[in-house]
């Protein structure tokens, strides 16, 4: 039951250049997404979120953006920098809903390369 | 910066032990949360507490699962009879409130059952 997907398992990205990271959901409840990053042997640290009320959150050099009708979210990040370097996870719960868990994509892992 | 602690940080055991793994959340935060990822799979969400009981569980979080905030300060998730498949990464989370709002996570117990 995916309901929370990253297609993606890994991307490579030159340094200073933009990485998007993507992440697509099924289920319409959702209404709160979030970024989590992770490094190995670490717990997931929460990078960014969107409300479903918006299309677009920016902080500093990440910026989410969220096209509801498509069920499909992104992650942009820019300039990328070398530790960067993580697996990014997409992150989707329905607190509307009174649903505060949150459902994790399968992760995608950013490589940036020096 | 105020954080999520758990304890011990690598917990070995042999199959049908009991094992308890536990959590210090943010001190402010109402809601708790255990979430585990299988070694090369999504993190998946376990159960969540709020107000002493709790308010969620997956199918995963059968009978032999349970959590307890014995001091209210802790968080301790037990497992009264390992399975070799219960091998994986225990995250403890915590939020301030319900709604949108991201939940901090620890760093995690890798658990491994032999």
């Amino acid at each position: 039951d995916q309901q929370v997907k990253q297609n993606s398992p890994s991307l490579s990205v030159q340094e200073g250049r933009i990485s998007i990271l993507n992440c697509d959901y099924t289920n319409s409840m959702f209404d709160y997404f979030l970024w989590y990053k992770k490094y190995p042997a670490e717990g997931p640290t929460f990078l960014i979120s969107i409300s479903s009320i918006k299309d677009k959150n920016e902080d500093g050099r990440f910026t989410v953006f969220l096209n509801k009708s498509a069920k499909h979210l992104s992650l942009h990040i820019v300039p990328s920098q070398p530790g960067d370097s993580a697996v990014y996870f997409c992150a989707a719960s329905a607190p509307n809903f009174g649903n505060e868990k949150l459902t994790f994509g399968t992760g995608t892992r950013l490589t940036i390369i020096p | 910066e105020p954080e999520v602690t758990q304890t011990p940080s690598h917990q070995v055991t042999q199959m049908g032990q009991e094992v308890i793994l536990r959590c210090v959340p943010i001190s402010n935060h109402l809601y708790f949360y255990w979430y585990r990822q299988i070694l090369g799979q999504k993190v998946e969400f376990l159960v969540s507490f709020y107000n002493n009981e709790i308010s969620e569980k997956s199918e995963i979080f059968d009978d032999q699962f349970s959590v307890e905030r014995p001091d209210g300060s802790n968080f301790t998730l037990k497992i009264r009879s390992t399975k070799l498949e219960d091998s994986a990464m225990y995250f403890c989370a915590s939020s301030p409130q319900a709604g949108n709002t991201e939940a901090f996570f620890g760093q995690g117990t890798r658990l491994t059952v032999v």
